[in-house]
Parts: structure tokens; sequence; C-alpha cells
């Protein structure tokens, strides 16, 4: 049985601060997802990694996947108020059509 | 273009009464599912569907019951609410077909469900 484990599973950090937040998942998967969801609203889209070694950027945010070690994360650069959020990763069990998702991490960027 | 549409908003049960909470996507997704959210437990999935006709079990899929006549609504009912119901339930949505399969999900607003 597919499980997904994040950590920290909360963070406080300064802006201007960099930080990681890990994923780690328990068996063979083809796909990783990173999601943003606000107090109060739905889940968003961040990024999409498919193969080992993948890398994705966007503004002060980083993804990347290593499937060799069943591990993703998600690198904050000089975090700003606005990332403020919990963020999710979820992962496909291969074969099948079940994402799996982490606990989240709750992330508060003091200013 | 609205996306995934999810009602109602809010809903208040009591226990062992019955309800459904509606789905509907207009984005031609085949696959759609539904999470529950608890706090400290992320998103468990209740169940999936890969098209229509078609519906699976997810993790948590006892106490809830869906259907899929149409590639557009996917609604999930609940046959005799509990307590340990209550949550905030989402619906999404995405791609499933070759080539497209690697499309995020899509989520709507959410259900907030209180059952006493």
């Amino acid at each position: 049985e597919l499980k997904v484990e994040q950590n920290p599973l909360f963070l406080s950090m300064q802006e201007g601060k960099n930080y990681t937040i890990y994923c780690n998942y328990s068996t063979t998967s083809d796909r990783l997802y990173w999601y943003r969801q606000d107090p109060g609203k739905s889940l968003e889209s961040l990024f999409v990694l498919l193969s080992n070694g993948a890398v994705k950027q966007e503004g002060r945010l980083m993804a990347s996947l290593d499937t060799k070690a069943r591990l993703s994360t998600l690198h904050i650069t000089a975090a700003v108020h606005d990332l403020s959020a919990t963020y999710f990763c979820a992962v496909i069990t291969s074969g099948t059509y079940k994402y799996i998702f982490g606990t989240g991490t709750r992330l508060k960027v003091l200013a | 273009n609205a996306g995934v549409t999810q009602t109602p908003k809010f809903q208040v049960l009591k226990t062992g009464q019955s309800m459904t909470l509606q789905c509907a996507q207009d984005m031609n997704h085949e696959y759609m599912s539904w999470y529950r959210q608890d706090p400290g437990m992320g998103l468990r999935l209740i169940h999936y569907s890969v098209g229509a006709g078609i519906t699976d079990q997810g993790e948590v899929p006892n106490g809830y019951n869906v259907s899929r006549s149409t590639t557009e609504d996917f609604p999930l009912r609940l046959l005799s609410a509990a307590p340990s119901q209550t949550s905030v339930y989402f619906c999404a949505s995405s791609y499933s077909r070759e080539g497209l399969n690697n499309s995020p999900l899509h989520f709507g607003n959410g259900t907030r469900l209180t059952v006493t």
C-alpha cells in the first residue's frame, strides 16, 4: 500500500530565508504532484514531476524528484509572506489512478 | 468555463440522515474523484472514476457510494450519516486518456459537512 509522508508538518520561517519541504513515498510511482492550499480554500496545482531527476521552478519555489530514493523536495528561496499556505505532495500508485496525498506542510512566513 | 462545481458549500446533517454531495465538471475530464480533508490527515481518497460507468474504491470508501452515469457528474452519497463523516469534502477531476494523463487534478471549492 502506498504511503506518502511529508516533513515538516509545520514550518515557521522568517522572510528572506530558504527552506526545504520533503515528501517521501513508499512504493514505485509514475508521477508526483505538488499542490498549494490557502486557508479555507481549495487546492491549486503547483508542479507535476514525471521522471527521475525532474526539476521544475516557478518563482521562489523549486520542486525536484528522485524516484530511486522515492523522495521529492519543494525548496523555497527567499521566502515572502505570500507563500504562507499549506503545501501537499501527492503520488499516484503505478498502474492505478489512486492519488495518495501527504499530510501537508503548513508554512507560515513571518515578516 | 466553470471548472469543477460542488454543491452545497455547507451542510449540517443529523446522525442517520442521508444526502448527496454534487460534483460537476465542464472540462470533459475522464477522471473524477472524491476526497475528504480532516485536520492533520491531509486528503484521503474516497472513490474515483476513470470514465462513465466505471467507479472504484479509494482509501476510505466505507459509508459512501458513488455512480458515474455521465462524464460531467460524479455525485457522492452518504447513506446514513455518522459524526465520523464530519469533514470537508473535495471533488477533483483531470484528464486520464493517453497523452494527457499527466495533467494535475482540478479541485472544486469543497463542501463543509457537519454531522451532529
